[in-house]
């Protein structure tokens, strides 16, 4: 099976903009998480989507939403960019059954200028 | 609420050294405790998991963990390192009632020096 993929793998972007960020997650599994790591407070927990619904939710602004396709693809955006948003974007997809073993794609590395 | 503590966020070893990496966590209910590993420019990926049973995980690499509810640590060991374990570690639980939620420690950067 393919593994998590995501796109773009990196991002520049000035303060004030959008971005949006996709993830597709392995073939069968319908959970999709998204995390930011940043040097300073690892990997933080933004939001899980189960069949296109937000089922748990980070304490993150909310100039940070996504949102599942019906395929279970997923996207994140950010909305008004903050110097502070620059970091690695990583999204995990798992599947019911296999006590929500989560496995990572490779990341989006956003910057903000 | 959780919380995962990495005591030591680097750690340097000599090649065939023994290492270990520490993890403490907190919370309220029952978890699930994991081992992640994140090598240069890649995602992270799973090292070994405690979910029941024996309190002694070890992973295909030579790593084991060992589940201490009493302290509640989760003590990462590699009897004998190689360069090739240079990495980030990440420790985490994820609550047995809550579902899909993993709260992650700030990481431990193993260095295996030649």
């Amino acid at each position: 099976k393919a593994g998590v993929t995501q796109t773009p793998r990196y991002l520049i972007k000035t303060r004030g903009q959008q971005v949006t960020l996709s993830c597709s997650p392995i073939s069968g599994h319908r959970s999709v998480s998204w995390y930011q790591q940043t040097p300073g407070q690892g990997l933080q927990f933004l939001f899980e989507y189960f069949s296109e619904t937000q089922r748990n939710k980070g304490n993150f602004p909310g100039r940070f939403s996504g949102r599942q396709f019906s395929n279970s693809r997923s996207e994140m955006n950010v909305s008004t960019l903050e110097l502070g948003d620059s970091a690695l974007y990583l999204c995990a997809s798992s599947t019911p059954g296999t006590v929500y073993e989560q496995y990572f794609g490779p990341g989006t590395r956003l910057t903000v200028t | 609420a959780q919380s995962v503590t990495q005591l030591d966020s680097q750690v340097p070893v000599f090649e065939e050294a023994p290492v270990e990496l520490r993890c403490n966590y907190s919370s309220s209910v029952s978890v699930y405790l994991f081992w992640y590993v994140q090598y240069p420019n890649q995602g992270l990926q799973l090292l070994l998991k405690y979910l029941s049973g024996s309190t002694l995980v070890k992973s295909i690499n030579g790593f084991e963990a060992e589940f201490n509810k009493s302290q509640t640590s989760f003590h990462l060991r590699k009897p004998s390192v190689h360069i090739s374990d240079t990495a980030e570690y990440f420790c985490a639980v994820s609550p047995t009632n809550t579902g899909n939620q993993f709260y992650f420690g700030t990481g431990t950067s193993l260095t295996v020096i030649p």
